[in-house]
């Protein structure tokens, strides 16, 4: 069964830095492409960031630079460096898989999220 | 970036009616257009990929067409379960956007 699950939510002031981790199951997280789409409290869906199995990471304007996201294949994880935290970056942040099938894109499977807040 | 409209941004529905709703791109995104519903306090869920794809599981009271531009997610005859909020996303180009969502009650 293919499972995604995050860790390492938490309250930051801002400026600080986190780093999230999301691990898969049932799957290889170096063969698809991962992403990580946040949603403040209250809103929509934002697309942040994305891996692709060859390495190449492409990010949202209003992260780039700030945030970074990685792969660690001998733990099939992926994480998300984030630094100079602002308050706008507060939001349950889910990590989600895009099979790509062929040219198409999507996002079939999602973790439960895990919670930023960065508050002083 | 392409922006996304969603329509109604919310709506109440008896049990058994019909729903529509709709949601435009900023600029021609051919069939490359994604569903998801998500339920109160859960991640989403995909219902639809390529416009009109149903995704494994998902209740074949759920349907959608469109391209180009313009997109319909249908809802056949709505069921209590169904009460959520829609999102369309676009999956043209990065960065992948999504519409500000609809959300379905029931009446």
């Amino acid at each position: 069964e293919v499972q995604v699950v995050e860790s390492g939510g938490d309250l930051v002031p801002p400026g600080g830095s986190l780093r999230l981790s999301c691990v898969g199951s049932g799957f290889t997280v170096n063969s698809t492409y991962m992403n990580w789409v946040r949603q403040a409290p209250g809103k929509g869906l934002e697309w942040v960031a994305v891996i692709f199995p060859g390495g190449s990471t492409y990010y949202a304007d209003s992260v780039k630079g700030r945030f970074s996201i990685s792969r660690d294949n001998s733990k099939n994880m992926v994480h998300l460096q984030m630094k100079s935290l602002r308050a706008e970056d507060t939001a349950v942040y889910y990590c989600a898989r895009d099979p790509r099938l062929g040219w198409l894109q999507f996002f079939d499977y999602w973790g439960q999220g895990a919670l930023v807040t960065v508050s002083s | 970036d392409i922006q996304m409209t969603q329509s109604p941004s919310s709506l109440s529905a008896s049990v058994g009616d019909r729903v529509t709703i709709t949601c435009r791109a900023s600029q021609s995104i051919s069939t490359f257009l994604n569903w998801y519903q998500q339920k109160p306090g859960q991640p989403p869920k995909l219902l639809i990929y390529s416009a009109s794809t149903l995704q494994s599981g998902v209740p074949s009271r759920f349907s959608g067409s469109g391209s180009g531009t313009d997109f319909t997610l249908i809802i056949s005859s709505l069921q209590s379960e169904d009460v959520a909020t829609y999102y369309c996303q676009q999956s043209y180009t990065t960065p992948w956007t999504f519409g500000q969502g609809a959300k379905v009650e029931i009446k």
